[in-house]
């Protein structure tokens, strides 16, 4: 039962144009849904967080959209730069109680910049 | 100064050996967790601790077995290794239990192979 879903597998844009990752879940308990980066051979790495209860979040080149009628986030990088070629994990949270801080993930989607 | 470190970064083994992963962070943070992601890259959370005590178990056999001796530790221990335990393992930690603003920061991942 895979409650976040990300059906890209990859993605790749141009340096400098912008870049939309796009994630899905089926579970309308989930508080709060989180971007996580990363590169081969290290962890995860937390990039931009949303609340359930907003729509936008924005931090620099990085903004996510979430939308909850149709339980669905993306993530916006503009400019995007070769530098943001990594793997990109969605992960949502909340639905579970007390057990808040338990992350559930998406499989993830290839970014790759192109200069 | 690396926050969440992780050791050994490599592990291959034979199977049916036991076999322990230790994780250290320090953050100062009060929760940590143990993370799994298999060959097709979905990360699942295993374990999560809170101030030593086991908040999380997530239906993982018995041949797993955390042991957190401080707050800064959580190791994991794994007896009778089986092929279908080879995978990445992420150690991570968050300053409390809660996720949206406080983000989970991963170590490097220990990539175990059984053979």
């Amino acid at each position: 039962d895979q409650q976040v879903k990300q059906n890209s597998p990859s993605l790749s844009v141009q340096e400098g144009r912008i870049s939309i990752l796009n994630c899905d879940y089926t579970n309308s308990m989930f508080d709060y849904f989180l971007w996580y980066k990363k590169y081969p051979a290290e962890g995860p790495t937390f990039l931009i967080s949303i609340s359930s209860i907003k729509d936008k979040n924005e931090d620099g080149r990085f903004t996510v959209f979430l939308n909850k009628s149709a339980k669905h986030l993306s993530l916006h990088i503009v400019p995007s730069q070769p530098g943001d070629s990594a793997v990109y994990f969605c992960a949502a949270s909340g639905g579970y109680g007390g057990a808040t801080n338990k992350l559930i993930f998406g499989t993830g989607t290839l970014l790759a910049v192109q200069p | 100064d690396t926050a969440v470190s992780q050791t050994p970064k490599y592990l291959v083994t034979q199977m049916g050996n036991d076999k322990s992963i230790k994780c250290e962070q320090n953050l100062g943070h009060d929760t940590m967790y143990w993370y799994k992601q298999d060959s097709k890259k979905f990360l699942k959370i295993m374990f999560s601790y809170n101030n030593k005590e086991l908040i999380i178990n997530e239906t993982v056999p018995n041949r797993f077995s955390p042991k957190s001796p401080d707050k800064a530790h959580l190791n994991l221990h794994i007896n009778s290794l089986e092929l279908g335990d080879s995978a990445v393992y992420f150690c991570a930690s968050s300053p409390r239990m809660g996720v949206g603003n406080q983000p989970q920061h991963f170590g490097d991942g220990t990539r175990l192979s059984i053979l």
